[in-house]
């Protein structure tokens, strides 16, 4: 099946700093991709839909200074938590729709800790 | 709004058992469903992808079953391994929109 990658897997930064996570389709191209924050035995909560060229489309109560998403390639969407503060510790996943049947493919995840 | 229900919310089961997952959802006008499953501190695995004009798919050991008129997906595990030991997730496909069970944490004793 197609390939997504995310890197980091792990980071671990002090409050007030920003962090990029990067999430890469490695063999198809993806005009649209989704980032999560997965809490402790809990399901996806969707943050914000991604899509190449354009403005990412966030969720109710997901801040848009606060989570940047910049998508500027068929093949390569980021997320910049801004400014991060202990509360945004956090596992977050990035997902891609394939081009093949419409299947949904999953980076590993990024585990943030904001000391 | 789609809603996706999974149960049970956890199961145990001796190895070599074969076991059924469930997924409901209440919205029968779907793209497609799809299974998942999540080790510990990893991202999901895609399982098993059915098209909305299918009614099963199978991979190996695993068996998926759609009905969409009453809004149902099984996941059938055979002859279960403790390699099993995850949890699972469906998720539901409605246009570009994914909704996302709560998962069956699922654990296989050897």
């Amino acid at each position: 099946g197609a390939v997504v990658s995310q890197h980091p897997s792990r980071v671990i930064c002090k409050s007030g700093t920003s962090v990029k996570i990067e999430c890469r389709s490695l063999d198809f191209q993806a005009t649209t991709m989704f980032w999560y924050r997965q809490f402790p035995k809990q399901s996806l909560m969707l943050m914000a839909t991604s899509n190449e060229g354009s403005k990412a489309t966030y969720e109710q109560g997901v801040e848009k200074d606060k989570f940047l998403i910049n998508h500027a390639s068929l093949t390569l969407s980021t997320l910049t938590v801004t400014s991060a503060h202990p509360e945004d510790s956090s596992f977050y996943i990035c997902s891609a729709i394939g081009t093949s049947g419409g299947e949904l493919f999953f980076g590993e995840g990024s585990r943030l800790t904001v000391l | 709004k789609q809603e996706v229900t999974q149960i049970p919310a956890a199961l145990s089961v001796p190895e070599g058992e074969n076991l059924v997952l469930n997924c409901s959802f209440t919205d029968s006008a779907i793209y497609n469903l799809q299974w998942f499953r999540q080790d510990p501190g990893k991202g999901l695995t895609s399982l098993l992808l059915i098209q909305s004009s299918q009614r099963e798919q199978t991979s190996g050991r695993l068996n998926a079953s759609l009905d969409k008129s009453s809004g149902r997906s099984t996941l059938y595990i055979a002859a279960s391994q403790p390699g099993d030991s995850a949890t699972y997730l469906c998720a539901v496909r409605t246009g570009n929109q994914f909704y996302f069970g709560t998962g069956t944490s699922l654990t296989v004793i050897p």
